[in-house]
């Protein structure tokens, strides 16, 4: 069974700490994502990275950075949480070209408070 | 840039069919997916459109036209199970997968 498993389900953090989230998959593919969602504003792409090394601006990447040393792992990072962060985030891989492209398997989320 | 538009809500009753449009626009295309998502559970892939017409699937068909930036997910036989959010979602050039906000399907008995 194919799975994207992100570490934590629940965090609780304090305004200025650094957040580590992280998201491994088990399907060798070449794309991963990091989404958060919110209430009404459905799915906002934050970062997404088609290889190891390689990382691309969503549309709201301010505040967060990522990093992909191995193409199984892709960290989202705060480096220094503020509340306007509390979401929940969803971590997404598919494989490259098309129709793969298109298919996106995700993880069940990491929600994240920041007080 | 990219944007997607879809209803915020439908209602329909269990039995019936419905119908919630997307309707987009990006710089590039290449193809429409829908997602369905229950509350408290993540996203699931349901279909995929990337030339125009119908595809079917089970009780679910979506269908797409370029021309007119436009694709709908069809629901027959409406199950409560079926109550859900249904999200659309764009692919550019790059693989930006970019997501509609959502629409929330209430099936009633």
């Amino acid at each position: 069974d194919v799975k994207v498993t992100q570490s934590s389900r629940y965090l609780v953090k304090r305004t200025g700490e650094k957040v580590f989230l992280e998201c491994v998959q088990d399907m060798d593919h070449e794309n991963m994502f990091w989404y958060r969602q919110d209430p009404g504003l459905g799915l906002r792409l934050i970062y997404f990275s088609y290889d190891v090394k390689m990382k691309e601006k969503g549309d709201i990447p301010e505040g967060y950075s990522v990093s992909r040393e191995k193409k199984e792992r892709f960290s989202l990072i705060l480096e220094s949480a503020s509340t306007n962060q509390t979401s929940m985030y969803l971590c997404a891989s598919s494989l490259a070209g098309t129709p793969g492209a298109n298919v996106l398997t995700f993880g069940a989320g990491s929600r994240l408070t920041v007080l | 840039g990219q944007s997607l538009e879809q209803p915020s809500e439908v209602t329909a009753v269990e039995g019936a069919i419905v119908q919630i449009n997307c309707t987009y626009q990006t710089s590039g295309f290449y193809g429409l997916s829908w997602y369905q998502q229950h509350d408290g559970g993540a996203p699931t892939f349901l279909s995929y459109n990337g030339l125009d017409g119908l595809e079917e699937t089970g009780r679910f068909s979506s269908f797409l036209s370029r021309s007119d930036s436009y694709g709908y997910l069809l629901l027959q036989e409406l199950q409560m199970k079926d109550s859900a959010s249904y999200f659309c979602a764009s692919r550019d050039s790059s693989y930006k997968l970019i997501f509609g906000s959502g629409t929330r399907l209430l099936v009633r008995p």
